[in-house]
């Protein structure tokens, strides 16, 4: 199976802020890297496809980059509405595993 | 407007089973496969169970397979998931999502889920 991790595990960051967040494959997946958003009592929400590709209706504030193992997220400049916490996901191999999630508060 | 509502979940005794539904609508139903994900009180998110569009292709994660069947009814747009033999472990909310492909593949995601459903396995 392909396993993914996350770094860091959890982040505190202020309105405006530049935040990225990284996620590994232990096995090359090409660009097979998706990207979910996910707030308290919710259900997660597709933001990022193909590692780069903006689902729609999301903010261009969110950004996706990388290929092969390494891959991260950006959010140019935080909003209040963005504070949740971030799961990727690889699709490379049919048996999906998602990474362990960065949660992002308030600083 | 694009909807999946769950339903069925509840609390079962470990080694009882469950059954739990996702009525889709606002979409070809057909056109897409169909996935559960489940998340346990406090963590994170777990693929279970993916199944095809036309239901002939199914895949299950190690933790689930042979315990749990998924299904899905085209003349009632309607996603299942049947759960024998529940354990402790299997105790999370139980969401249903579409995928964004026919066929569960590579470059597969899911971009529609429905709220959830929560299963408590409990003596």
């Amino acid at each position: 199976d392909i396993q993914v991790t996350q770094s860091p595990s959890s982040l505190s960051a202020s309105v405006g802020d530049r935040v990225t967040i990284t996620c590994r494959a232990s096995h090359s997946i090409s660009n097979y890297l998706n990207w979910y958003q996910q707030k308290p009592g919710k259900a997660p929400k597709l933001l990022i496809y193909g590692a780069s590709s903006l689902q729609g209706g999301v903010p261009s504030r969110f950004s996706g980059s990388g290929s092969g193992t390494d891959f991260t997220l950006t959010i140019s400049s935080l909003q209040r509405e963005d504070f949740a916490t971030y799961y990727c996901q690889q699709s490379s191999s049919t048996l999906f595993t998602f990474g362990p999630g960065t949660k992002v508060d308030i600083k | 407007e694009v909807q999946l509502v769950e339903s069925g979940g509840g609390l079962a005794q470990p080694g009882g089973s469950l059954r739990l539904s996702c009525a889709a609508s606002g979409f070809t139903f057909s056109s897409y496969a169909m996935t559960w994900v489940r998340q346990a009180p406090g963590k994170g998110l777990e693929w279970v169970s993916s199944i095809s569009g036309n239901g002939g292709s199914t895949n299950y994660a190690d933790s689930v397979k042979g315990r749990f069947t998924i299904s899905r009814d085209k003349s009632k747009n309607t996603l299942y998931l049947q759960m024998n033999s529940l354990r402790a472990e299997d105790t999370a909310v139980y969401y249903c999502a579409k995928d964004i492909v026919v066929v569960p593949a590579a470059g597969d995601g899911f971009d529609i889920w429905g709220q959830g459903t929560m299963v408590t396995v409990s003596s």
